[in-house]
């Protein structure tokens, strides 16, 4: 139980186009998703936290209007790059807690998706 | 602020022998611990987690760790490592009842034969 899975796993894309990533709760309804991004060689960085029928809530630094989040039900979240440029080119990786149980305090992570943007 | 060290960036054992990888950490109440695996190109996959209760908690693949408040650690360890081992290892702790999660820049496992 709790898989969390991302699609699509690999993306590359224009500058300037907008790219859709999206975070499934396969087995399990999410209350929570996260969205990190990790750099080569690098730890994860929160960049936000989506809850259902709610507005993202952003870490410092990162843009909103840049990067979009959408929780639209328990078991899916997206993430959309808008306006992508080579700087955004990462891997980014969400998670998800479980709505009720044992696990409500253990993030679930997802393969993540890698974005290579030209 | 919550934050999280890896002192070992990166750590060479060979097949068999026992392994130790250390996390320190910051915050000012009890924290919630745990350590995360990460193959290359993949997410990442809980091992163990600490909330409360018994300071030596075990977790999937014969890693366990240890709670030590004293020294605000939580080291994890392997008695005999094996070649898919290899791996990203992650240090993460959260505030209670919150689920944000700062992580250590990880250590990089290298198993020899």
């Amino acid at each position: 139980g709790a898989v969390v899975s991302q699609h699509p796993s690999w993306v590359i894309c224009k500058s300037g186009t907008s790219v859709k990533i999206e975070c499934r709760s396969l087995d399990f309804q999410a209350t929570t998703m996260f969205w990190y991004r990790q750099f080569p060689k690098q730890s994860l960085m929160l960049m936000a936290t989506s809850n259902e029928g709610s507005k993202a809530t952003y870490e410092q630094g990162v843009e909103k209007d840049k990067f979009l989040i959408n929780h639209a039900s328990l078991t899916l979240s997206t993430l959309t790059v808008t306006s992508a440029h080579p700087e955004d080119s990462s891997f980014y990786i969400c998670s998800a807690n479980h709505q009720r149980g044992p696990s409500t305090d253990t993030q679930y992570f997802g393969p993540g998706t890698r974005l290579t943007v030209l | 602020a919550q934050s999280v060290t890896q002192p070992d960036i990166h750590i060479t054992v060979s097949e068999g022998a026992s392994l130790e990888l250390r996390c320190n950490y910051s915050y000012g109440a009890t924290p919630y611990l745990f350590w995360y695996v990460q193959s290359p190109g993949q997410g990442l996959q809980l091992l163990l987690k600490y909330f409360s209760g018994d300071t030596l908690v075990q977790g999937i693949k014969g890693f366990e760790a240890e709670f030590k408040r004293s020294q605000s650690s939580f080291n994890l360890r392997k008695p005999s490592v094996h070649w898919s081992d290899a791996a990203e290892y992650f240090c993460a702790v959260g505030p209670s009842n919150d689920y944000k999660l700062s992580f250590g820049a990880g250590t990089t496992v290298t198993v020899r034969a």
